[in-house]
């Protein structure tokens, strides 16, 4: 069973901030929390990982607060491009690890 | 960064024949997953390639229906055996270099099955 909740889809518009939110109820101690982006015809691609806070890369923002119950992955200025299948996973690959994929969030971005 | 190979990309099977896929990594990993992804739907977790050893199943799947070899750190084979139409699905192997590092996925193999 998967250990995450998400939207099931999502639509914006191009130039718009999207913001998907993950549930994690049931996140352990030593678990990380990644989201992955997948396009048609092609397998996941990570997109960004953390374990608090807020983390920044090149491509979106994650934010996780205190509790880690939760995650809000923020893309900035979408495009077309951007439409795709975005899932959230929370665990460790460490010894014994593997990874469960949730239903994800399909987002259609709009011209 | 990591180059996965991932072969045959598609076939076309018929029933009650079996089919490998092998998947190639370019560098030596730490962890290898197989999943599958069912038309318009998420990834299942198969199994975990161990090295040496025989693969971790999750619940519903079976050694005698999806054996797995990993005879090295770089190398995973996966075989459906005894196929039928519901075993039509995108397969896809996964790969962990360092421990809580990100999943790197091959393109994966469109199976279809008459």
């Amino acid at each position: 069973l998967a250990k995450t909740t998400q939207p099931i889809s999502m639509d914006s518009y191009e130039g718009q901030e999207v913001n998907i939110t993950c549930s994690h109820n049931n996140i352990a101690t030593n678990d990380y929390i990644t989201w992955y982006q997948q396009f048609p015809s092609q397998g996941p691609r990570f997109i960004i990982q953390g374990y608090k806070t807020k983390v920044t890369n090149e491509v979106a923002s994650l934010f996780i607060p205190a509790d880690r119950k939760s995650s809000t992955l923020s893309l900035p200025r979408v495009s077309l491009s951007d439409t795709a299948v975005y899932y959230c996973l929370d665990g460790t690959t460490g010894n014994t690890g593997k990874l469960i994929f949730g239903q994800g969030t399909t987002l259609q971005v709009k011209p | 960064s990591a180059v996965i190979s991932q072969k045959p990309s598609r076939d076309i099977c018929q029933r009650g024949t079996s089919l490998t896929i092998q998947c190639q990594v370019d560098s030596q990993v730490t962890m290898m997953f197989w999943y599958r992804q069912q038309p318009g739907q998420s990834l299942t977790l198969i199994a975990t390639a161990n090295q040496g050893s025989e693969a971790t199943y999750e619940s519903g799947f079976v050694i005698d229906k999806f054996p797995i070899s990993r005879p090295n750190l770089t190398f995973s084979t996966l075989t459906v055996s005894n196929m039928s139409p519901e075993d039509s699905s995108i397969y896809l192997c996964s790969v962990v270099f360092t421990t809580n590092e990100k999943l790197f996925f091959g393109s994966g193999t469109q199976l279809s099955v008459l």
